[in-house]
C-alpha cells in the first residue's frame, strides 16, 4: 500500500528566503506525482505535475524535483513572499489499473513572515 | 475557463437527512473522483468514475452513494448521514486517457456537518 509522508508537518520562514519541502512515498511504482496549494477554506489548487520519467519540472519560483528510484520529490520555493502562506500537499498516481486515485501526504503547513 | 464545480460549499444538518453534494466539470472529463480530508488522515478516496454509468469504490465508500448519468456531473449521496461524515469533501476530474499526463483538477470543497 502505497505511502506518502511530507516533512516537515509545519514551516515558518522569514520573507525572502528560499525554502524546500519534501516529499516520500514508499512505492516506486508511479505515474506521476503532483504538488498542490490548499488556502484555508479553499479548494486543492495544481502547482506542479511530475511524470515519472521526468527529473524536475519548473514553473515561476517553484521548482519540483523527482527521484522515483529513492521515492522522493522536492518543492523548491525561491524568494518566498508572504502570498505563499498555505498547506502544500504532494500526490503519486499509481502506475497502471484503472483508478487514477491519487495518494496524498497530510501537507506542510508553510507560513511566510514579513 | 475550466473548473470543478461543487454545492453547496456549506452545509449543516442533522443526523438521517438525506443529502445530496453535486460535483460539475466542463472539460468533457471522463474521469472524476471524490475525496474527503480530516485532519490527521488526510485526502481519502471515497468513490470515483472511469465514465458514464461506471462507478466504483475508492478506500472509504461505506454510508455514501454516487451516480453518473452525464458526463460532466458526479454527485455524492449521503442517504442517510451521519456525525462521523462530518468532514471536507473534494471533486475531483481529470482525462480519462491511461497515458494522459494532465493534472487532475479539484473543486474548491464542500464543508458539511452533520448533527
Amino acid at each position: 500500500k502505497q505511502e506518502v509522508t511530507q516533512i516537515p508537518a509545519a514551516l515558518s520562514v522569514p520573507e525572502g528566503e528560499n525554502l524546500v519541502l519534501n516529499c516520500s512515498f514508499t512505492d516506486s511504482a508511479i505515474y506521476n506525482l503532483q504538488w498542490f496549494r490548499q488556502d484555508p477554506g479553499k479548494g486543492l489548487t495544481s502547482l506542479l505535475l511530475i511524470q515519472s520519467s521526468q527529473r524536475e519540472q519548473t514553473s515561476g519560483r517553484l521548482n519540483a524535483s523527482l527521484d522515483k528510484s529513492s521515492g522522493r520529490s522536492t518543492l523548491y520555493i525561491a524568494a518566498s513572499q508572504p502570498g505563499d502562506s498555505a498547506t502544500y500537499l504532494c500526490a503519486v498516481r499509481p502506475r497502471g489499473g484503472s483508478n487514477y486515485k491519487l495518494t496524498f501526504g497530510k501537507g506542510t503547513l508553510l507560513t511566510v513572515n514579513p | 475557463e475550466a473548473q470543478v464545480t461543487q454545492n453547496p460549499r456549506y452545509l449543516i444538518t442533522v443526523t438521517g437527512k438525506k443529502l445530496t453534494v453535486t460535483c460539475s466539470q466542463n472539460m468533457n472529463h471522463e474521469y472524476m473522483s471524490w475525496y474527503r480530508q480530516d485532519p490527521g488522515l488526510g485526502l481519502r478516496q471515497i468513490y470515483y468514475s472511469m465514465n458514464v454509468e461506471v462507478t466504483d469504490k475508492g478506500d472509504v465508500p461505506e454510508g455514501y452513494k454516487v451516480s453518473r448519468k452525464e458526463k460532466r456531473n458526479f454527485p455524492l449521496i449521503l442517504e442517510s448521514p451521519s456525525p462521523n461524515q462530518t468532514s471536507l469533501y473534494f471533486c475531483a476530474s481529470s482525462s480519462g486517457n491511461r497515458y494522459s499526463n494532465q493534472p487532475q483538477h479539484f473543486g474548491d470543497g464542500t464543508r458539511l456537518s452533520i448533527l
